[in-house]
């Protein structure tokens, strides 16, 4: 069983589209996060969920929006989908305890392509 | 605010050479630290971690770092690498209590290429 699964892993849109991807983890985590990973590698935090606080970066566009119907699930839906958010995009989730994180594990990943 | 340096973008390396990829970082809390791999259109996995302990960590495929609180680094090493360990090596740190949320913050990788 993947522990964290995300879907598609390949998506090609053209632009001012709306998409979604969806993750999810079996792994009975309480924190689910977005990462985008741009064509330098570079990590950068998008959101942090979990049941009792939804985390921003003040960076990311309001455009993305997280969506969490259960502990298990953490969507991402983009809109009005721009060539600047061509990237891969990475789900993962962690336990925390009291506020301590012991790790990651991230799901596949997920190349969209905005043409 | 904490902050993770990996020195090295790149580290070209012949097969069964030893490998050393640094990495520093900064934090007025205590951290917990981690190394990440990632294979080529692969998703990342952890290779290890420090908690709290012995400063030495072992990891799979027979990496180690060591903990080094005065220089602040947390380097990642193997004693002879082989070629299908040419992948894309992330340190991450998170704070632990007085810090941030405890989400983990990445360095910007190293690639690690091994030659035949």
């Amino acid at each position: 069983d993947t522990a964290v699964s995300q879907t598609p892993k390949y998506l090609v849109t053209q632009m001012g589209n709306d998409k979604s991807i969806k993750c999810e983890q079996n792994l009975g985590h309480d924190t689910m996060y977005w990462y985008k990973q741009d064509s330098k590698k570079f990590l950068k935090i998008m959101f942090s969920y979990n049941n009792k606080e939804l985390i921003i970066n003040e960076t990311v566009p309001n455009r993305f929006s997280p969506k969490s119907p259960d502990k298990a699930h953490l969507n991402l839906h983009i809109n009005s989908l721009e060539l600047g958010d061509s990237a891969v995009y990475f789900c993962a989730s962690s336990q925390k305890s009291r506020g301590l994180n012991y790790g990651y594990t991230f799901g596949s990943g997920t190349r969209l392509t905005v043409v | 605010a904490q902050s993770v340096t990996q020195l090295d973008s790149q580290v070209p390396v012949f097969e069964e050479a030893p490998v050393e990829l640094r990495c520093n970082y900064s934090s007025s809390v205590s951290v917990y630290l981690f190394w990440y791999v990632q294979y080529p259109n692969q998703g990342l996995q952890l290779l290890l971690k420090y908690l709290s302990g012995s400063t030495l960590v072992k990891g799979i495929n027979g990496f180690e770092a060591e903990f080094n609180k005065s220089q602040t680094s947390f380097h990642l090493r193997k004693p002879s690498v082989h070629i299908s360990d040419t992948a894309e090596y992330f340190c991450a740190v998170s704070e632990g209590y007085g810090g941030s949320q405890g989400n983990l913050i990445f360095g910007k990788g190293t690639k690690l290429s091994v030659k035949p």
